[in-house]
């Protein structure tokens, strides 16, 4: 079965760090781009990031560039999203997501998210 | 504000036909880049309704349907049933910011 899991979520204070990480398994993380997608409390979706199969493109939302890193492991089949300088504007459910990139490109996998809460 | 432009809103009865708009514009839709619509029920993640415009992943209804034209696209339901309720977004790829684009979302009530 195809899965994406996030994990490291939590609460973290104005201008703190967090690392989140994504686990997939079922098929071949080598292969695909991924991306992280954030959904604030109430909110629409925001696409946040992507990353190429062997992490060699990397592309961001203006919003965190400069703040958030992409970054990837084959061997672990991991993705990870390293946020510094966090904002109560970061506050939100973020999502892992497969990338396909046959039609133009879309996520055609999705985890199940975990929630980051950036508050004093 | 979302780059790509969805009403927040539409209803309908059961068995009846929808339609969500999503509007975009030349550095998006407009530039050719394809459409796709995910469906989000209640507390979950968002899963994937139509990919290319107009196909469908397997296992997603044909009661389900979408097009394009232009700098637009539109999502069909037919036969509304009491499950569809959910919020429905639409997503493209900008040129102009090397990324994806997604609409502000539609939430569908079936009355």
């Amino acid at each position: 079965e195809v899965q994406l899991v996030e994990s490291g979520g939590g609460l973290v204070q104005p201008g703190g760090s967090l690392r989140l990480s994504c686990a997939a398994s079922g098929f071949t993380f080598s292969s695909y781009w991924m991306s992280w997608v954030r959904q604030a409390p109430g909110k629409g979706l925001e696409w946040v990031a992507n990353i190429k199969q062997d992490g060699s493109e990397k592309y961001y939302v203006d919003s965190v560039k400069g703040r958030f890193t992409i970054s990837r492991d084959n061997a672990k089949n991991s993705l990870y999203l390293q946020m510094n300088s966090l904002r109560a504007e970061d506050t939100a459910v973020y999502y892992c997501a497969r990338d396909n990139w046959d039609y133009y490109y879309y996520m055609d996998v999705w985890g199940k998210g975990t929630t980051v809460t950036v508050s004093s | 504000q979302s780059v790509l432009t969805q009403p927040p809103s539409v209803s309908g009865a059961p068995g009846q036909r929808v339609t969500i708009s999503c509007t975009g514009s030349s550095s998006n839709i407009g530039a050719g880049y394809d459409v796709h619509w995910y469906q989000q029920l209640p507390g979950t993640a968002p899963k994937l309704l139509i990919y290319g415009n107009s196909n469908r992943p397997s296992g997603v209804p044909d009661r389900f349907s979408g097009s394009k034209s232009g700098t637009s696209a539109s999502l069909a339901i037919s036969g509304l049933q009491a499950e569809d309720e959910a919020d429905y977004y639409c997503q493209s790829y900008d040129s102009s910011l090397s990324g994806g684009v997604f609409g502000g979302g539609t939430k569908l009530t079936v009355l």
